[in-house]
């Protein structure tokens, strides 16, 4: 089955610490996206990649970083330097950033800061 | 003023009800145009993409009105299952910038 997957579900994290969550896809996509959603707020992007070996910041990518060394993974880790990383975290894919291409999201990461 | 605002609700309407949502955008040169659905703790999915003339799917109906700068979504006929969050989602040109509403939260009762 062609789809995106993350991991883990749950991740609990001490203050402090880096972590890492991983993102995979096998629709063959271009572009990957990461968005963070806080409750009652909408998706924000941290980093999106149009290609291998190639990203941008997003709107809120201080504390974040991202490597894309092969089209179907895009991991993104949250490092200590986040202030307030407690959130749900999306990752998404699509065909190309251009034209009426929709993203297909994976299950998402809920991350904890104890 | 936010890039993409929508009524927050919730909405809270009986079966069978006719409930429209109501989303507006700040960007005039914004070219795409969705709405996606998402469950409770669950990622968004992609409900239908909204065109010039309007589209219609199944008990969904989507508009777009670009002069005012806002899009709508009708839901006929309401389940128990339509009960989620809906998000409107607008595409910049050029395409990578992808704003996210902050969603409309639909219960639908009994």
């Amino acid at each position: 089955d062609g789809g995106i997957t993350q991991s883990p579900k749950y991740l609990f994290r001490k203050e402090g610490q880096n972590v890492t969550l991983s993102c995979e896809q096998n629709l063959n996509h271009d572009a990957m996206y990461w968005y963070r959603q806080d409750p009652g707020q909408g998706l924000r992007l941290i980093y999106y990649s149009q290609i291998v070996n190639d990203f941008q910041k997003g709107d809120i990518a201080e504390g974040y970083s991202v490597s894309r060394e092969k089209k179907e993974s895009f991991p993104l880790t949250v490092t200590s330097a986040q202030k307030n990383p407690t959130a749900f975290y999306l990752c998404a894919s699509s065909s190309g950033p251009w034209g009426n291409n929709e993203q297909f999201f994976g299950p998402g990461t809920r991350l904890t800061v104890l | 003023r936010k890039e993409v605002e929508q009524d927050p609700g919730p909405f809270n309407v009986p079966e069978g009800a006719t409930v429209a949502f109501n989303c507006t955008y700040s960007n005039s040169a914004s070219q795409s145009f969705f709405w996606y659905r998402q469950d409770c703790r669950k990622e968004p999915k992609l409900l239908m993409s909204v065109y010039s003339s309007g589209n219609e799917d199944g008990r969904f109906t989507a508009q777009l009105n670009r002069a005012s700068q806002y899009i709508s979504l009708l839901i006929r006929d309401s389940k128990l299952s339509d009960s989620a969050t809906y998000l409107c989602v607008v595409k910049s040109t050029g395409g990578f910038k992808t704003i996210f509403g902050a969603g409309t939260r639909l219960f639908v009762k009994a």
